[in-house]
């Protein structure tokens, strides 16, 4: 059984760049979420989906900032025009809407904007 | 707005001692309480979790204790070793209407020293 995958694991990018991540959740699970980490801080929450469906997004979700899970399986994060203040472990989620709320992360994507 | 306050910030214990770790919350709508324990460059990993049903939980060496009435809870890491040297992060859910979307507190960092 596999774990909540994401790629890449480091990404370095110039400001201004557009990047995009990509999560693979544990298979039966509906849920998928992305976090942001930041260094010496908790994961703070910016969206998450019901099989396809985005259903809430964070004030943290700028306008730069889309998410999309096509067909309620893997999911993709991207970032337009980044800016330095963007530079985060971005963490991705998932769990079954029907257990008792335990997410399971992924290893993180770190995003380094120069 | 912080809905989880979590303390201390950094924590040093001795190989065999008992490290604690408490949260505060704000939302009474809350009803799951996970542990995570997260290493460097590593996702965020389930250690442990309460529903306000009960005061304690223990697996293992980790204990949580919750109060409702006070809004708090705290992690008990008994016989503490070196190799749970790691950053400790309390987190809080509505799984009944808000999607299981954990809020995190800021995190301890745990060191216990030989």
């Amino acid at each position: 059984d596999t774990g909540v995958s994401q790629d890449p694991r480091h990404k370095i990018t110039k400001r201004g760049q557009n990047v995009t991540f990509r999560c693979d959740p544990i298979s039966e699970h509906n849920r998928l979420y992305w976090y942001r980490q930041t260094l010496g801080q908790g994961p703070e929450f910016l969206t998450y989906f019901q099989n396809e469906a985005q259903l809430e997004k964070s004030r943290l979700l700028s306008d730069r900032f889309s998410a999309e899970r096509p067909k309620g399986s893997f999911s993709t994060l991207e970032i337009q025009r980044t800016e330095q203040g963007d530079s985060a472990m971005y963490l991705c989620a998932s769990s079954h809407s029907v257990t008792s709320g335990e997410l399971f992360f992924g290893e993180g994507s770190r995003l380094t904007v120069l | 707005q912080q809905q989880v306050k979590q303390s201390p910030q950094s924590l040093i214990v001795q190989k065999g001692g008992i490290s604690i770790i408490n949260c505060a919350y704000e939302n009474t709508a809350f009803d799951y309480f996970p542990w995570y324990q997260q290493f460097p460059g590593k996702g965020p990993a389930l250690l442990i979790a309460i529903r306000p049903d009960v005061s304690e939980k223990k697996e293992g060496r980790f204990t949580i204790s919750f109060n409702k009435s006070a809004k708090q809870f705290s992690l008990h890491i008994m016989d503490s070793q070196p190799g749970d040297s790691a950053t400790y992060f309390c987190a809080a859910s509505w799984t009944k209407g808000g999607g299981n979307k954990l809020t995190f507190g800021t995190g301890t960092q745990l060191k216990v020293e030989l």
